[in-house]
């Protein structure tokens, strides 16, 4: 079956550490991206990559980092910079859009962070 | 300002008792309207995607229809099973699929 896998589904960070999510796709999808979601607030999209080795900041980068070496992998770092890293962190991905209509993203399960 | 407003923010419903959940948005040059389904603890789930105002999508109890300024999701006669939180997205112009979420419609169908 078709899919995005996100581990660890629990991550707990001390201070000062970086943590690393893990998102792999096997949908063949050429789009990668990672959202954090908080309670009351909609998905705000935090990386994106639409082609192996380039990347894009999205509207709240700031204390994250990313890499996209494969097609099938898009890591989320967060570094002790983010100072509010606890939230529900969600990858997905895409086909790229075709025309002048975008395509859905189909999203993985998520990880859940929380400091220690 | 590109932003999308669902209301309401929470609905709780008798089984049977049909409703609509609303979506308003204000982005320029929209390039799809997404509705999902996300369960407590998981991913949201695509549901539809609507491209042009006027356009309707179908699925077992569920129907998303879209006007130039808000997007509704009929729900008839629901069951315990469709409850989750609802959201409701668009993408603008800009060539990367980026993704405007609403906060979302908790809704709670009660047997």
């Amino acid at each position: 079956d078709g899919g995005i896998t996100q581990s660890p589904k629990y991550l707990f960070r001390k201070e000062g550490q970086n943590v690393t999510l893990s998102c792999e796709q096997n949908l063949n999808h050429d789009a990668m991206y990672w959202y954090r979601q908080d309670p009351g607030q909609g998905l705000r999209l935090i990386y994106y990559s639409q082609i192996v080795n380039d990347f894009q900041k999205g509207d709240i980068a700031e204390g994250y980092s990313v890499s996209r070496e494969k097609k099938e992998s898009f890591p989320l770092t967060v570094t002790s910079a983010q100072k509010n890293p606890t939230a529900f962190y969600l990858c997905a991905s895409s086909i790229l859009p075709t025309g002048a209509f975008d395509q859905p993203q189909h999203f993985g399960d998520g990880t859940r962070l929380s400091i220690l | 300002e590109d932003q999308v407003t669902q209301s309401p923010e929470a609905l709780r419903l008798q089984e049977g008792e049909s409703s609509s959940l609303n979506c308003s948005y204000t982005v320029s040059g929209l390039r799809g309207l997404f509705w999902y389904r996300q369960d407590p603890g998981k991913g949201p789930e695509f549901l539809f995607t609507l491209y042009s105002a006027g356009e309707e999508k179908e699925k077992e109890r569920l129907k998303a229809t879209l006007t130039k300024k808000e997007s509704f999701l009929h729900i008839t006669a629901p069951k315990p099973e469709d409850s989750a939180t609802y959201l409701c997205a668009g993408t603008v112009s800009g060539g990367y699929n980026k993704l405007i979420f609403g906060a979302g419609t908790r809704l709670a169908v009660h047997p």
